[in-house]
């Protein structure tokens, strides 16, 4: 069982340039999100997602784009990088709403 | 902000000794859940606990919370040095759209053998 898998594991950009982040999950849950950890913050929720087509933003939307087509993917877009962007990212996905989240093992991203 | 608040930071305690990491909150929940991070892995779920229930367990993992103080423990009794990883806690407050969950700082626990 995949799970949750993010591609890529890591990635340098440069400020102003764009990216994809990806992310999909075979366990077809409805809820799906993405967070951002830095170094004593915790995790930060970017935007979330209750099924296909829809989309909301989370605590700190600045900056990223998302979309979910399908129920299994939800890509995160960087849409002109930053070094403030700077961090490691994690998509999640749960069966609904408030429940547990299963977890990929994150995107670690470094904007010069 | 944060909703999680969790403390200690940091811990250090030798295998076969007992971890107690505490969690507060400042809102209403439904839920409040733990996860366990290893170092350069995503969160793993570990338990997770009702607004209506005091204590929960699993295995060697014992949570309890008390809504009142708007607080949370989770002791892991007879450690092991596996048992060395970051431990989060998240809530699912009450009364917010769609259930988001939010995280605390965690606390590193380590285990020497």
């Amino acid at each position: 069982n995949a799970g949750v898998t993010q591609t890529p594991k890591f990635q340098v950009l440069k400020t102003g340039q764009s990216m994809t982040l990806q992310c999909a999950q075979d366990m077809n849950h409805e809820y799906m999100s993405w967070y951002r950890q830095d170094p004593g913050m915790g995790l930060r929720l970017i935007h979330y997602s209750v099924g296909a087509g829809i989309t909301d933003q989370g605590e700190v939307p600045n900056g990223y784009n998302v979309s979910r087509s399908t129920t299994e993917d939800f890509p995160l877009r960087l849409l002109s990088a930053a070094p403030s962007q700077t961090s490691v990212y994690f998509c999640a996905s749960s069966y609904r709403e408030g429940r547990p989240q299963h977890f990929g093992d994150g995107t670690r991203l470094s904007i010069l | 902000s944060q909703q999680g608040e969790e403390d200690p930071q940091a811990l250090s305690i030798q295998e076969g000794e007992n971890a107690t990491m505490n969690c507060s909150y400042k809102t209403s929940i439904n839920n409040l859940q733990w996860y366990r991070q290893n170092s350069g892995r995503g969160l793993v779920h570990l338990i997770l606990i009702r607004s209506n229930e005091r204590e929960k367990h699993s295995g060697r993992l014992r949570v309890t919370l008390d809504t009142s103080k708007k607080s949370s423990s989770l002791l892991i009794t007879a450690s092991r040095a596996a048992d060395t990883a970051s431990y989060f806690c998240a809530t699912d407050e009450s009364g917010t759209s769609y259930g988001k969950l939010t995280f605390g700082q965690g606390t590193i626990l380590t285990v020497h053998p």
